[in-house]
C-alpha cells in the first residue's frame, strides 16, 4: 500500500539539541498528523495540521503543513531523555474514507 | 479526544486456535480501525470496522482470517483465526473523531 517518505529513519542526539524530521508524499493530503510511540504502547497524537501552510506548536514541538500539501515537518527543541521513541507522520483525505497513510517512522535516541 | 481500552494487552496462543481482541471507546465515534504492527515498524491497516455492516478489508487481509464485529459506535472486536506463528505481531485498535485518531495500547500476540 501507499506509504509516506519519512526521514531520517533514525537519529541519535545529545540532550538539549534540536531535532527535525520530515515527511513527503506523492499525493496531496488535507490533514497531516504526527504521532509518538513508546515501547509497548499505541501511538499518541502529538500535533494535527488541517490547513496548508499551518504552523502549530505543542510545547517544545512544532509542526508545519507544507504549502504544496505534500509534505510536513516536525521539530523538537531542547530535547530531553523522555523524547526517546518512534515518531510517525500520517496523512489522510476526507474523501478516502479518512484512511490514514503512514510514514515508516523516525526512531529517536537521546543521550543524557 | 476519545480514550480507548484494548484487551488483552498480550497473549501467547497455540497455533490453530483463535484469539478475539476487544476495543472499547469511551465515547461514540464514527470511524474505528484495526492495525497490525511488527515491532519497530510502521502500522499496516487491516480493516475499517463499520457499524451495522461488514468491515472493509485492505488488500492482503480477508474476513475469514480476521473477522471483525462492530455492534455499536463504541465497541469493536477483531478475531485472529486459525493462528500461525506468522500472525505473531502487535494488533492495534484506533478510533477517529473530530480531533484525529486515537489508539489503544495494543495487543502483543505471540503464536507458538
Amino acid at each position: 500500500g501507499q506509504q509516506l517518505n519519512q526521514s531520517p529513519q533514525s537519529m541519535f542526539i545529545q540532550e538539549g539539541e534540536d531535532v527535525s524530521m520530515n515527511c513527503t508524499s506523492s499525493s496531496i493530503f488535507n490533514t497531516w498528523l504526527w504521532y509518538k510511540q513508546d515501547p509497548g504502547e499505541g501511538p499518541v497524537l502529538l500535533i494535527a495540521l488541517y490547513k496548508a501552510g499551518e504552523l502549530t506548536s505543542n510545547g517544545r514541538l512544532t509542526a508545519q503543513f507544507g504549502t504544496t500539501r505534500k509534505d510536513s515537518f516536525l521539530n523538537i527543541s531542547a530535547s530531553i531523555p523522555s523524547d526517546v521513541g518512534i515518531y510517525f507522520c500520517a496523512g489522510y483525505n476526507a474523501g478516502n474514507n479518512r484512511k490514514l497513510i503512514w510514514g515508516l517512522g523516525t526512531s529517536l535516541a537521546v543521550n543524557p | 479526544s476519545a480514550v480507548i481500552s484494548q484487551k488483552p494487552s498480550r497473549d501467547i496462543c497455540q497455533r490453530g486456535t483463535s484469539l478475539t481482541i476487544q476495543c472499547q471507546v469511551d465515547s461514540q465515534v464514527t470511524m474505528m480501525f484495526w492495525y497490525r504492527q511488527q515491532p519497530g515498524q510502521s502500522l499496516t491497516l487491516i480493516a475499517t470496522a463499520n457499524q451495522g455492516s461488514e468491515a472493509t478489508y485492505e488488500s492482503g487481509f480477508v474476513i475469514d482470517k480476521f473477522p471483525i464485529s462492530r455492534p455499536n459506535l463504541t465497541f469493536s472486536t477483531l478475531t485472529v483465526s486459525n493462528m500461525s506463528p506468522e500472525d505473531s505481531s502487535i494488533y492495534l485498535c484506533s478510533a477517529g473523531d473530530n480531533y484525529g485518531y486515537t489508539f489503544g495500547s495494543g495487543t502483543r500476540l505471540t503464536v507458538v
